[in-house]
């Protein structure tokens, strides 16, 4: 079956506009992860879902940033007013349940240009 | 979060074995031991999983000693295509969700 999928694969926009980034994870999968990674760094955690509902948040940096998963499928990562530092390649992975042991499955990131 | 620390960097030639140490000296008893892959320009790949002594699959093994204070990810044969960087994490399932460090860069010269 497909893997995690996510759009866009690349996203360039300008400082103060607003973003969104979508992740499709694998069918079945309860449990989806939002990951922030720049360059030569490793996977920063943000935030991750259990079925609808947003189990653990306290990876988002500030309150520009928004996830939502409304359906318990499909989840967007909602950011206001870009600034610079917020250039990074966005993971999205998912797992059949939350775990923090088990498999987690990622997607090939967004990668997000803001000028 | 029990913290992970490991080697920024690894070279190693095709063919040989390269074994990659991870220090978690603050793992906790419910905490398990995993190691993901990434390539440029994709998202990790889980490559093994082990809580303690030792875990072989396909691709790699995980050696993991009684005190559970470090582990040691072991590719055997290493292949050109095995360039890449390696992370290992400490969790478990109750809300402690993934740190992923900084990883080791291997690199794999013919």
């Amino acid at each position: 079956g497909a893997g995690v999928s996510q759009t866009p694969s690349n996203k360039v926009t300008e400082k103060g506009k607003y973003v969104e980034l979508r992740c499709d994870p694998i069918s079945g999968h309860t449990a989806l992860y939002w990951y922030r990674q720049s360059l030569g760094q490793g996977p920063e955690f943000l935030i991750y879902f259990q079925g609808t509902g947003a189990a653990d948040d306290s990876g988002l940096p500030n309150d520009r940033f928004f996830a939502v998963r409304p359906e318990g499928s499909v989840s967007t990562l909602k950011i206001q007013r870009t600034e610079r530092g917020d250039s990074a390649v966005y993971l999205c992975a998912s797992s059949l349940m939350l775990t923090g042991t088990g498999e987690q499955f990622f997607g090939p990131g967004t990668r997000l240009t803001v000028l | 979060l029990a913290k992970t620390t490991q080697p920024i960097s690894m070279d190693s030639y095709e063919g040989q074995e390269v074994n990659i140490t991870c220090s978690h000296n603050n793992i906790a008893t419910n905490d398990y031991i995993t190691w993901y892959q990434q390539f440029p320009s994709q998202g990790p790949r889980f490559i093994i999983q082990g809580y303690k002594t030792k875990v072989t699959n396909e691709v790699a093994s995980l050696f993991i000693p009684a005190d559970r204070k470090s582990s040691t990810l072991s590719l055997p044969r290493v292949s050109l295509s095995d360039t890449a960087v390696y992370y290992c994490l400490v969790g478990n399932n109750a809300g402690n969700m993934l740190t992923f460090g900084g990883g080791t860069r291997l690199m794999v010269k013919p």
